[in-house]
């Protein structure tokens, strides 16, 4: 098994642009979440989604959006970007059955500057 | 609301030195309690867990005991390495719904040899 992938691993945006930021995950998960981690915080929950065609907000949704079409794949578009979102993004997924109950399984991230 | 308060870091200490990195959390039912520890450049990785009151989940010479009592989800080991250097996470998540995890905001340690 890969887990959960991510790409790319680094991206540079000029201020407008957009973007998609990837992520796959070949565990057979039903939830997958969006975090964004600011230097020196804490993870932000963006957006969660419980199963394919199924999403909610989390703590910090603005600017950003997502979709859920298969078990797979759970990909983060932002909108004209801002400096405000110059961040390390990771993607993570959860079993709903089997596996180790609760844990989250983590992608390796996306670092986003914004200039 | 729920939340986990983590001692502020960094945690610097030398090779085969106690460490004892502090969370309590506060929530609304019963959480199962986890560390995750987060290498330079990585992703963030399951270190341990536990589920109920009084258990105590172990992995990599790391320990926590789950104390309802005082809240609390300590995690110590007893001789760390400079491999262990790393940033730690203790979170919490209740059962039932989309089992969205509270997280802690980081310890950063940092072992020199």
């Amino acid at each position: 098994n890969a887990g959960v992938t991510q790409t790319p691993k680094f991206r540079i945006l000029k201020i407008g642009q957009s973007m998609t930021l990837q992520c796959a995950q070949d565990m057979n998960h039903n939830y997958m979440y969006w975090y964004r981690q600011d230097p020196g915080m804490g993870l932000k929950l963006i957006y969660y989604s419980v199963g394919a065609g199924i999403t909610d907000k989390g703590e910090v949704p603005n600017g950003y959006n997502v979709s859920r079409s298969t078990t797979e794949d759970f990909p983060l578009r932002l909108e004209l970007a801002a400096p405000s979102q110059t961040s390390v993004y990771f993607c993570a997924s959860r079993p709903f059955f089997g596996g180790t109950p609760d844990t989250q399984y983590f992608g390796p991230g996306t670092r986003l500057t914004v200039l | 609301g729920n939340s986990v308060t983590q001692m502020e870091g960094p945690v610097t200490l030398s090779e085969e030195a106690f460490l004892t990195i502090n969370c309590t959390y506060t929530a609304t039912g019963y959480p199962s309690l986890f560390w995750y520890v987060q290498y330079p450049g990585e992703g963030l990785q399951l270190l341990l867990k536990a589920t109920k009151a009084d258990d105590k989940g172990s992995n990599k010479g790391f320990e926590a005991t789950y104390r309802k009592e005082t809240t609390s989800f300590h995690l110590e080991k007893g001789s760390v390495q400079v491999s262990d250097s790393a940033v730690y996470f203790c979170a919490l998540t209740l059962s039932g719904g989309s089992y969205i995890p509270t997280f802690g905001r980081g310890t950063s340690l940092i072992v020199h040899p």
